[in-house]
């Protein structure tokens, strides 16, 4: 599965949108990109994952840039309940490795009022 | 439905003792994990599960071992408990439809080996 790079903290303001960067350049084209995040001390909680087309749903947009190098994550009106560690995966989806999604370190957001 | 329970919640053992993490889901999800997580770091992968009687091992295995007799139970057992060992320990079981990927995560439990 391929590595992602996220810059390891960002803060935003209450009310505004946050945008979480991911890069994964050496993504495959049959990897999809998921985002998770964890707030304080609970289990990760899926939030969106996306192939090749931009992607949104009650939680989130996941903007995937056309060479899918990159990825941005949009909460669009941040409240402080948003505060959590975000992460971004690649992974491909095989029948025979269900189960194995590999962490990195995330990106951990402040949103401030 | 419950989702995924794990027990106990908190636990402390001393060096050398074995004990097993419990882990349950009633979702009928084909797909289990085991994650620990050290203070300020990422998840990192245990073991995981396919299916009933299949299993495999993830990024750090040494030390721990599983089995998944039912859809339902995927038990983490210790074998020789050590201050390394000590970590929170979180089960996830998932599903997989049409490239969506969702793991469902249980409260985790928190491990002290003194």
């Amino acid at each position: 599965d391929a590595k992602t790079t996220q810059p390891p903290s960002m803060d935003c303001a209450e009310g505004r949108a946050a945008n979480l960067p991911c890069n994964h350049s050496t993504i495959s084209g049959n990897e999809y990109v998921y985002w998770y995040r964890q707030i304080h001390s609970q289990g990760p909680q899926y939030i969106i994952h996306g192939l090749k087309n931009n992607e949104t749903n009650e939680m989130a947009s996941l903007i995937i840039t056309e060479d899918r190098k990159s990825s941005t994550l949009i909460l669009p009106h941040a409240t402080l309940r948003d505060t959590a560690v975000y992460y971004c995966i690649v992974r491909v989806v095989k029948d025979n490795q269900g189960g194995k999604l590999i962490f990195g370190q995330g990106t951990e957001l402040s949103v401030k009022p | 439905n419950a989702g995924v329970t794990q027990t106990p919640k908190f636990q402390v053992l001393k060096t050398g003792q074995s004990m097993t993490l419990q882990c349950a889901q009633d979702m009928n999800h084909e797909y289990m994990s085991w994650y620990r997580q050290d203070p300020g770091m990422g998840l990192r992968l245990i073991h995981y599960s396919v299916g009933a009687g299949i299993t495999d091992q993830g990024e750090v295995p040494n030390g721990y071992n599983v089995s998944r007799s039912t859809t339902e139970d995927f038990p983490l057992r210790l074998l020789s408990a050590a201050p390394s060992q000590t970590s929170v320990y979180f089960c996830a079981s998932s599903y997989s439809v049409r490239g969506r990927y969702e793991q469902y995560f249980g409260p985790g439990t928190r491990l002290t080996v003194t």
